[in-house]
């Protein structure tokens, strides 16, 4: 069976303290990994494409990275904005899109 | 900004009530979604509309009826729901690849009473 599984579930860090959150997945075919952040109220924010392993993509704090079983989220020196849900979605070889259920990451200052 | 606008952004309805939500995107994709989003979980993909052919997931009820004018507008027509319809419903679009990134309005936040 198709799954995501994120880790952990919530995550706090003082500001400037690196971290990286887990996403491990158990896909049919990988079509590709995607990461979004989800603020309080709001939709999902897309920050990612990957498509396949050893490819790392960077914006800002934020760097992902991808293997065939998992991608990591690492972030660098978070500033309490960066405090949010942060989300991993899998497109598996059916072209179905699974989501894990989220990581929170409260970033204090 | 995001380039998905969705009205309204909060909703109160009783449950013999007809609404209807709105999405509208600027992007010139050619696939739009409806998703729905209880609290503390990831979103669940209700409808897709992609090159103007409706894909439906089989566990949403008949009281949510999807709308595609065209290529850039999406309507959510709803009645009769029940409280547990209670939820954010987020809009969405994309290129229309099937491994395309999906780029999220910021929702209407619907309360059935």
């Amino acid at each position: 069976e198709d799954q995501v599984t994120q880790s952990p579930e919530a995550l706090r860090l003082q500001e400037g303290e690196s971290s990286s959150l887990n996403c491990s997945y158990t896909v049919s075919g990988l079509r590709g990994l995607f990461w979004y952040r989800q603020d309080p109220g709001k939709g999902p924010e897309f920050l990612f494409t990957l498509y396949s392993a050893g490819e790392e993509k960077e914006k800002e704090r934020l760097k992902a990275t991808l293997t065939k079983k998992e991608s990591f989220l690492h972030i660098t020196a978070p500033k309490p904005e960066d405090s949010a849900t942060y989300l991993c979605a899998v497109q598996a070889a059916n072209y179905q899109l699974i989501w894990g259920a989220g990581t929170k990451l409260i970033i204090k200052p | 900004d995001t380039e998905v606008t969705q009205t309204p952004k909060h909703l109160v309805m009783g449950m013999t009530n007809k609404k209807s939500l709105k999405c509208e995107q600027h992007m010139g994709h050619r696939a739009m979604y409806w998703y729905k989003q209880k609290a503390k979980k990831p979103p669940e993909l209700m409808f897709v509309y992609s090159y103007e052919k409706l894909s439906i997931n089989e566990s949403v009820p008949s009281r949510f009826s999807p709308e595609c004018p065209n290529s850039s507008l999406l309507n959510l027509h709803l009645h009769a729901l029940q409280p547990e319809d209670s939820a954010l419903y987020l809009c969405a679009s994309s290129q229309g690849d099937r491994d395309s990134p999906l780029h999220f309005g910021n929702g209407t936040r619907l309360t059935v009473t």
